[in-house]
């Protein structure tokens, strides 16, 4: 039973199409990131949101835009991709009630820009 | 600003042996610090967290760490490493208090030989 769900799981995509890419959460919890993975780079974040009516840009959130259809779901499109977006991307929730941030992660986006 | 440096992007332990993953924080504020593990084509999952009550957490598997004020440090353990230990760890930290954002290092691959 996966907490926080990630669609699709692998996407092969060319320069210029605009692509979406969708998670879900049936923990509950108020905060929801994106992150995308390089190797050697770590994570990087790319948006967070902290409910529906509240979404803020990351380090690195130029190229992309995001969704907060519902407190459940939260989306990540590219617009125009590029082959420098070739990553794996990464969606995750957290708790507002903790007083620590554990967050907690999807399996992962595997894309690939031609 | 709040940062991590993980020393050694890849490490190799021998099958038995004691496995020690090392991370220095930066921080203005006290800390909050975690260790996740990322297993292939997973995403990365809760190995412990500090949260400022004992200074020697242990974690899932076997794991354990050392908050050390005056080193910055919260170095990773394991006394006799696993095959099933291979994996890619990531130290993070993130700040008490307000948006509780959250830094990753780049991470270690950590190989177990047989």
């Amino acid at each position: 039973d996966a907490d926080v769900t990630q669609t699709p799981r692998n996407r092969i995509t060319k320069t210029g199409k605009r692509i979406m890419l969708e998670c879900s959460q049936t923990k509950g919890h108020d905060r929801m990131y994106w992150y995308r993975q390089d190797p050697g780079l770590g994570l990087r974040l790319i948006y967070y949101s902290f409910d529906v009516k509240d979404i803020n840009k990351g380090e690195i959130s130029d190229g992309y835009s995001v969704s907060r259809q519902a407190q459940a779901k939260f989306s990540l499109s590219l617009e125009s991709a590029i082959p420098n977006q070739t990553a794996l991307y990464f969606c995750a929730t957290s708790d507002t009630v903790a007083d620590y941030n554990e967050q907690f992660f999807g399996p992962g986006t595997r894309l690939t820009v031609l | 600003a709040q940062s991590v440096t993980q020393l050694g992007s890849h490490v190799s332990v021998s099958e038995g042996a004691l496995v020690l993953l090392r991370c220095n924080y930066s921080s203005s504020v006290p800390p909050y610090l975690f260790w996740y593990v990322q297993y292939p084509n997973q995403g990365l999952q809760l190995l412990l967290k500090y949260t400022s009550a004992a200074t020697l957490v242990k974690g899932i598997n076997g794991f354990e760490a050392e908050f050390k004020k005056s080193e910055t440090s919260f170095h990773l353990t394991k006394p006799s490493a696993h095959m099933s230990d291979a994996a890619e760890y990531f130290c993070a930290v993130s700040d008490q208090g307000g948006y509780q954002k959250v830094t990753f290092g780049t991470g270690t691959k950590l190989q177990v030989i047989p």
